[in-house]
């Protein structure tokens, strides 16, 4: 069966700081994978998309970007953290295009 | 754009009560997602709905994609403590993007 995985889980970071954040996938091959925010009060927001290693779409202009080294590996990075970055990171992976999604723990973040 | 409305953004039932909760789009739905929050973890997927007039359970939940698939409701029978949570809805709003409803809280009293 499938998993994903998330870490760290939870994060407190000052403001300026670097950012990093891992997602990987067990049981699967070449899954379209995505991050997500979710900021209280809102719903989730698409961040980053990718279809292949290497291949990253980006959907909201921000400080963040993204890089997938491996198959089933996602990683999300800033290299200075806003107090608007803070909010709960969702990363998610879907076999085909307009299936259903499958998500991770999730990452708090706080960014102080 | 395309964007999911939900209602009610809460709700609290007794034990036993039946409930609902809808999500309409702006647009046609292609396939529409429904997903179970517990507070501060990830989402877990319920079911999915593709045809206009499909219903689909799981357990005492089920779901309906209306004819015009512009509109579906997630009905609990009989609710547990256990069915507590965020329901959120999701569509497909274009090639590998996904948009989400802002989410139904749902509280049940023992």
């Amino acid at each position: 069966s499938q998993t994903i995985h998330q870490w760290p889980a939870t994060l407190v970071q000052p403001v300026g700081s670097p950012l990093s954040l891992e997602c990987t996938v067990e049981g699967t091959s070449n899954p379209n994978l995505y991050w997500y925010r979710q900021a209280a009060g809102r719903g989730l927001q698409l961040l980053f998309y990718s279809v292949g290693i290497g291949q990253i779409s980006s959907e909201v202009p921000q400080n963040l970007s993204a890089s997938r080294p491996q198959d089933r590996q996602f990683i999300l990075s800033s290299k200075k953290l806003l107090l608007s970055d803070s909010g709960f990171y969702l990363c998610a992976w879907s076999l085909l295009e307009f299936t259903e999604q499958f998500f991770g723990p999730g990452t708090r973040l706080t960014v102080l | 754009s395309q964007e999911l409305e939900q209602s009610p953004q809460s709700l609290i039932v007794q034990e036993g009560k039946n409930l609902t909760i809808n999500c309409t789009s702006s647009k046609t739905l292609y396939g529409l997602y429904w997903y179970k929050q517990k507070y501060g973890e990830g989402l877990i997927f319920l079911m999915m709905l593709q045809k206009g007039g499909e219903e689909k359970s799981h357990e005492k939940i089920t779901a309906k994609l209306d004819e015009k698939k512009q509109q579906s409701s997630l009905h609990i029978t009989a609710s547990q403590p256990s069915h507590a949570g965020i329901y959120l809805c999701g569509a497909a709003s274009g090639t590998y993007k996904y948009i989400f409803g802002t989410g139904t809280r749902l509280k049940v009293l023992a």
